[in-house]
């Protein structure tokens, strides 16, 4: 595709239940990242994938939160035993090798997710 | 540690009058910075980018900031508001150098700005 793609786009969920969210880079882009956006906050680093790999995890906020990224392309977020506090808007956004400083990260729409 | 401020969370300008957001840095290398566009449900976009060839960076949508190294500052501008700038506005800085080899983003807090007629 052109751009970044992530579904569901909006997701209600009830308070302990599992989802997952998803994300496709653009094709050819070995870097993925994830990052979250809560009402009135900037975007906080959740996770970072080269390849299938993710060197950097130190943003994910529990363990309740994993990702895995397979065929270097698509990647799914998943966030167990959901609580209130993770409604946010989740953004994946992908850039072609992740390792020049000024190199453009290319977002997708976001997920909105809802805990009821 | 590498970080950036955005000053005001609320911008509010009129129609055609002079856009300035105002973003500083923290660096303890030379930064990389970046301007990104959030329009209302949708994802971020690429503004402009600093990338040490010239201090002052022409992006898309008429958008321009200028680094200023005296005043850790990278403030974006444009002349003439339009209604279509109605939008979030984030300033982000690379930690590439201390992030592992990566292009580690940090963002600021953004700024909501409002345009009216």
């Amino acid at each position: 595709g052109a751009g970044v793609s992530q579904s569901p786009s909006n997701k209600v969920t009830e308070k302990g239940k599992d989802v997952e969210l998803r994300c496709d880079p653009i094709s050819g882009h070995t870097a993925l990242y994830w990052y979250r956006q809560s009402l009135g906050q900037g975007l906080e680093f959740l996770i970072y994938f080269q390849g299938n790999s993710a060197p950097d995890k130190s943003g994910l906020p529990s363990d309740r939160f994993s990702a895995e990224r397979t065929g270097g392309s698509v990647s799914t977020l998943t966030i167990q035993r959901t609580q209130q506090e993770d409604s946010a808007v989740y953004l994946c956004a992908s850039s072609l090798t992740g390792t020049g400083a000024t190199e453009t990260q290319y977002f997708g729409p976001g997920t909105r997710l809802l805990v009821l | 540690a590498q970080s950036v401020t955005q000053l005001g969370s609320h911008v509010s300008v009129s129609e055609g009058a002079l856009v300035l957001l105002r973003c500083n840095y923290s660096s303890s290398v030379p930064p990389y910075l970046f301007w990104y566009v959030q329009y209302p449900n949708q994802g971020l976009q690429l503004l402009l980018k600093y990338t040490s060839a010239a201090t002052l960076v022409k992006g898309i949508n008429g958008f321009e900031a200028e680094f200023k190294k005296s005043e850790t500052s990278f403030h974006l501008t444009k002349p003439s508001a339009h209604m279509s700038d109605a939008a979030e506005y984030f300033c982000a800085v690379s930690v590439l150098p201390f992030s592992g080899g990566y292009n580690k983003l940090i963002f600021g807090a953004g700024t909501r700005l409002a345009v009216h007629p």
